[in-house]
């Protein structure tokens, strides 16, 4: 029974495309995230929403808007793909976003604009 | 500088020995220190966790931080094959589970 899923994994599309990843968690987290993973492997952090509100926003394009239609929902649609935006990106969860929580990844999802 | 550096391999060793593996950091305020294990196609999942400085053993691995040299260490006993994976350490200052900062990553290969 997967913790944090996301869909698709694996993603293929062209420059100026919009795309979304949908994200779904099932451990009743109130916070959830997304990050991106570059090819050298930095996980930096997008977005977090607490109980469906935006409580960071780190300096993302706004070609890229995070969407929770409830809490246990957090979906990353992306405008105007460019090729910068190949990577991997996790959704990810915790308790709440205090200190000390551990956070939960979802498998990833690989993007790669042709 | 980074806030956290982590030595990108990779690393390869051969099974049973006892593999290091190793991350600095800059932020003095740091107090909670992480680990995370990703295998290839797959997210990171936590491996270990410690608050401030000191040890932690959890079965094969153990944790150290070391607080007054910022620097923070995990030890795999007895690696095995399916050790392989890229080990990243994280870490935060406790204000916010969304400020936790992630190490690049070291690639570790351990040989049957």
């Amino acid at each position: 029974d997967t913790a944090v899923s996301q869909t698709p994994k694996y993603l293929v599309t062209q420059m100026g495309n919009d795309k979304s990843i949908k994200c779904e968690q099932n451990l009743g987290h109130d916070t959830m995230y997304w990050y991106k993973q570059d090819s050298k492997k930095f996980l930096k952090i997008m977005f977090s929403y607490n109980n469906k509100e935006l409580i960071i926003n780190e300096t993302v394009p706004n070609r890229f808007s995070p969407k929770s239609p409830d809490k246990a929902h957090l979906n990353l649609h992306i405008n105007s793909l460019e090729l910068g935006d190949s990577a991997v990106y996790f959704c990810a969860s915790s308790q709440d976003s205090g200190s000390g929580n551990t956070i939960y990844f979802g498998e990833g999802s690989w993007l790669t604009v042709v | 500088q980074k806030e956290v550096e982590q030595d990108p391999g990779p690393l390869s060793v051969p099974e049973g020995a006892i593999v290091s593996l190793n991350c600095t950091y800059s932020n003095s305020a740091f107090q909670y220190f992480m680990w995370y294990r990703q295998y290839s196609r797959k997210g990171p999942e936590l491996l270990m966790y410690t608050y401030s400085s000191g040890n932690k053993e959890d079965g094969r691995f153990t944790a150290q931080v070391d607080k007054s040299s910022k620097y923070i260490s995990l030890f795999i006993r007895d690696s095995q094959p399916s050790d392989s994976a890229t080990y990243l350490c994280a870490m935060s200052d406790g204000s916010s589970a969304s400020k936790i900062i992630f190490g690049s990553g070291t690639r570790l290969s351990i040989r049957p």
